[in-house]
């Protein structure tokens, strides 16, 4: 069965400071895959999505991602984080089957402090 | 476009008692999805439709809850009966058709807070 897993549970940074959060999945055909993101209050909005070609993905908001297929990984990155980047961010992941169902990772929590 | 919309956005109900969450997914969209958010299990989905018929229940409880779509713009999940356990944040997606083996984006509603006293 697919699964996906986010190592990092809660992350605390400063203003300014790199970011990088993990993201591992299983599963050995070709998948998709995506990053959302919750603010406080609020509902999951995507910020990118990997569905082929170049593995490095740039969504919005600065955030980008890099898909290593021989690590089954696609961890999210963002050179300089700010205040408001404080918000829930989950990875998911779907075999590229036509099935439209999404397996998510148990979220990742992102702290940034002033 | 006005987005995936949901109501109510807050239920506080007793154990025991009926529970409806209702869901209006973005006009076009062939496919709805029904998750569940707790701090415990983080996003489980539920279920999720296809052009209104069920694809996949097999996150669902089927005992108490259930899960409909009646027409292509309206979908419903009911508890009954509700217990302290269902309390948690229920969200509806919806999203495209998958095309040549790629997944479409889905678009989540604001979700319903649901606290089962």
């Amino acid at each position: 069965a697919q699964s996906v897993s986010q190592h990092n549970h809660h992350v605390i940074l400063s203003e300014a400071a790199s970011l990088e959060l993990g993201c591992n999945y299983s599963y050995g055909g070709t998948v998709n895959l995506f990053w959302y993101v919750q603010y406080p209050g609020q509902h999951l909005q995507l910020l990118l999505k990997y569905f082929s070609g170049d593995p490095l993905v740039k969504g919005i908001k600065g955030f980008e991602a890099e898909f290593i297929k021989s690590k089954f990984s696609f961890n999210l990155r963002k050179p300089s984080v700010q205040w408001s980047d404080t918000a829930e961010y989950f990875c998911a992941v779907n075999a590229a089957s036509n099935t439209g169902k999404l397996i998510f990772g148990q979220g990742t929590t992102l702290q940034v402090k002033p | 476009d006005a987005g995936v919309i949901q109501s109510p956005r807050h239920e506080v109900t007793e154990m025991g008692q009926e529970v409806t969450l209702r869901c209006k997914p973005i006009s076009g969209h062939d496919y709805l999805f029904w998750y569940r958010q707790t701090m415990m299990q983080g996003l489980e989905l539920l279920v999720y439709f296809n052009n209104k018929a069920v694809m996949d229940d097999s996150g669902m409880p089927k005992d108490r809850f259930s899960a409909k779509m009646p027409n292509a713009s309206f979908s419903t999940l009911k508890i009954q009966p509700s217990e302290p356990r269902d309390s948690a944040v229920y969200f509806c997606a919806s999203s495209l058709a998958p095309s040549g083996g790629l997944q479409e984006t889905q678009y989540f509603g604001p979700g319903t807070r649901l606290l089962v006293l």
